[in-house]
């Protein structure tokens, strides 16, 4: 079954507390990225992946870093989490820049 | 990065009327149109989208039109369910050089039965 999947679907942290967010895709998508979802802001991009070894700044890549050494992966790390990085966060993969975002289920994160 | 904007933010109708979002975008290389509905508790999906050489779209209830020259697309959801009740989200963006892609903010749709 062609999918995305995130783990963690949730997890509650302390501040400083360095994790990762894991994202795999199984549909060879070359095109990765990661957004936040906070009430009344909407989706915002995190980082993307344009392919291996090859990733940008999204819109709030403060706080975030990302690594792409395979096609399939693209995990969201944050070295030392604070309380306003407490959101829900979606990862996606498409087959190029400018096709369908298939999303994965979303991991709530809160920060204490 | 893509200024994009969209209206209303928040849309109340009746079953079987219909509904009409408009996503204004400001990059002219875009060229990609799609639109996401998110159910509650749930992941965006992918409901419908047209390319630029294409002015309008349409897939059963649910319809989309393209104005390259306004740069501004819109959602048409004609007879109206409750199930259509949900928040959509539009994207535009180039199939070109590497940037950022931007969303719309979202608009609460709420089919009132």
């Amino acid at each position: 079954e062609a999918q995305v999947t995130q783990n963690p679907r949730y997890l509650i942290t302390v501040t400083g507390k360095k994790l990762t967010v894991t994202c795999s895709q199984n549909m060879n998508h070359e095109y990765m990225s990661w957004y936040r979802q906070d009430p009344g802001l909407g989706l915002r991009q995190i980082y993307y992946s344009m392919n291996v070894e090859v990733t940008d700044k999204g819109d709030v890549p403060e706080g975030y870093k990302v690594s792409r050494k395979e096609k399939r992966n693209f995990p969201l790390i944050l070295e030392s989490p604070s309380p306003n990085q407490t959101s829900l966060y979606f990862c996606a993969s498409s087959l190029s820049q400018g096709d369908t975002q298939y999303f994965g289920p979303g991991t709530r994160l809160t920060v204490l | 990065g893509e200024n994009v904007e969209q209206h209303p933010s928040t849309l109340s109708v009746q079953e079987g009327d219909s509904a009409v979002i408009k996503c204004t975008y400001s990059d002219s290389a875009s060229n990609y149109f799609p639109w996401y509905k998110q159910e509650l508790g749930k992941r965006p999906q992918l409901i419908i989208d047209i390319r630029s050489n294409v002015g309008e779209k349409k897939d059963q209830r649910i319809a989309v039109t393209l104005n390259k020259t306004a740069k501004h697309f819109s959602l048409h959801i004609t007879e109206t369910q409750p199930e259509d009740s949900a928040v959509y989200f539009c994207a535009p963006i180039s199939s070109g050089s590497a940037r950022q892609l931007t969303f719309g903010s979202g608009t609460q749709l709420t089919v009132l039965p």
